[in-house]
């Protein structure tokens, strides 16, 4: 079975630019999560669909950042304007929610701003 | 607010030596707990999860992990370890808010194995 896949895996770009990062979840699954990982801040969850509708995005930090679902196969998280502060690794999970739920995460993207 | 606590940053042991990675929790009801293992440059790979039942959870790759209630503590254990299980590990409290897990995480411990 093919897992969460997450492309770009690296991405570099300039401050101020617009970064798209990618998420196909595994089929059958109904909840998408995306992460980000930082030295600071460990692992902390920015957003949360569940059947392709956001469910909580308290995580989200700020108006730069929105992320989107259009269907039950793909993600993006865009980044605009993008700044130095946000070079981190985003991990993309998905799960079928229900009472024992199980996230199984991508590979990661790792992004860095200049 | 829920919160994991590893206190260990870094762990280096012996190949074929034991291993006990410590974490503990902080959360109100039964908590779901779960251990993931993050390989250098990769995702995070689940190792065991914890929802109720028999409090020893066993794991992929020999791991096992006990929840002892009284301690507030899920301690991921291994009788042998190898080389390859130099990584990060992250232990992982799921709280649900609405009906989903949002899974909490400690800060990780880095383990490194000497041959």
């Amino acid at each position: 079975d093919a897992g969460v896949i997450q492309s770009p895996r690296h991405e570099v770009t300039e401050m101020g630019q617009e970064v798209t990062l990618r998420c196909k979840p595994i089929s059958g699954h109904n909840s998408l999560f995306w992460y980000r990982q930082t030295m600071m801040r460990g692992l902390e969850l920015l957003i949360y669909f569940n059947n392709n509708v956001p469910i909580d995005d308290s995580g989200m930090p700020e108006d730069r950042f929105s992320a989107k679902m259009p269907n039950a196969s793909f993600s993006t998280l865009k980044i605009q304007p993008s700044e130095p502060r946000d070079s981190a690794v985003y991990f993309c999970a998905s799960s079928f929610s229900g009472y024992q739920e199980t996230q199984y995460f991508g590979p990661g993207t790792r992004l860095l701003v200049l | 607010a829920q919160s994991v606590t590893q206190p260990d940053i870094h762990i280096t042991v012996s190949e074929g030596a034991s291993l006990e990675l410590r974490c503990n929790y902080s959360y109100g009801a039964t908590p779901y707990l779960f251990w993931y293992v993050q390989s250098p440059g990769q995702g995070l790979q689940l190792l065991l999860k914890y929802f109720s039942g028999d409090t020893l959870v066993q794991g992929i790759k020999g791991f096992e992990a006990e929840f002892k209630r009284s301690q507030s503590s899920f301690n991921l254990r291994k009788p042998s370890v190898h080389w390859s299980d130099a990584a990060e590990y992250f232990c992982a409290v799921g709280e649900r808010p609405g009906g989903y897990n949002k899974l909490i995480f400690g800060a990780g411990t880095r383990l490194a194995v000497h041959p």
